[in-house]
């Protein structure tokens, strides 16, 4: 079965503190990975995806198959990083996308 | 010029009511889906339709009923609202899968549903 754990549903850093977001995944194949966020009261939208391999907003997100993980990394959080992060690893179904239960990130000043 | 937009935005109703939430995109994309959010930030896929035909159902009660009248519309109509229905509901939509874009997933900006 597919299925994703994000085993912090709360995760609090001060500001300039670094912060790694943590996806775990169970999967049959090769996923996609992607991370999406939620700023308040805000829609969810896309922060990045592992094919692409860049940096968003100080964001990156390593996938290590090794440990099926795809942990969000920023190394100085900032006051306006605090939201809601979703980790969605996609499997070869065209349509479907599992949702992990979230992390909600505060950065405290 | 916004890609996925639903409407209405908020909205109260009593229960055993019937409602419906309307979707449209103009990103062109195949694939359109209702999610649902409720009080915890979970976030489940409920209906999934690609060009006009239903491909994911999950365990969602049959007083849910999505209706695509065509591929950039994708409505949610609830029938008997109940207050455990009370959630935010997302509209969605992704290019086919398999395109370059690794199937992103583009959101609206969700309808506050409150069931009293």
């Amino acid at each position: 079965a597919q299925r994703v754990t994000q085993p912090e549903k709360l995760l609090s850093v001060f500001k300039g503190a670094p912060v790694e977001l943590k996806c775990n995944y169970s999967y049959s194949g090769s996923p996609e990975l992607f991370w999406y966020v939620q700023y308040s009261r805000q829609r969810l939208q896309l922060l990045l995806r592992h094919i692409s391999r860049e940096s968003i907003k100080g964001f990156t997100a390593d996938l290590n198959k090794g440990e099926t993980s795809f942990h969000l990394k920023k190394p100085f959080a900032q006051e306006e990083d605090s939201a809601m992060y979703y980790c969605a690893p996609e499997g070869t179904n065209a349509g479907k996308s599992t949702f992990g239960d979230g992390t909600t990130l505060t950065v405290k000043p | 010029d916004t890609a996925v937009s639903q409407t209405p935005k908020y909205l109260v109703t009593q229960m055993g009511n019937d409602k419906s939430i309307k979707c449209e995109q103009n990103l062109g994309h195949d694939t359109m889906y209702w999610y649902k959010q409720d009080s915890k930030k979970f976030l489940k896929i409920m209906f999934s339709y690609n060009n006009k035909e239903l491909i994911i159902n999950e365990t969602v009660p049959n007083r849910f009923s999505p209706k695509s009248p065509d591929k950039a519309h994708l409505n949610l109509h609830i029938n008997s609202l109940e207050l455990g229905d009370s959630a935010v509901y997302f509209c969605a939509s992704s290019p086919r899968g398999g395109t370059p874009s690794g199937n992103t997933i583009y959101f609206g900006e969700g309808s506050w549903l409150t069931v009293v």
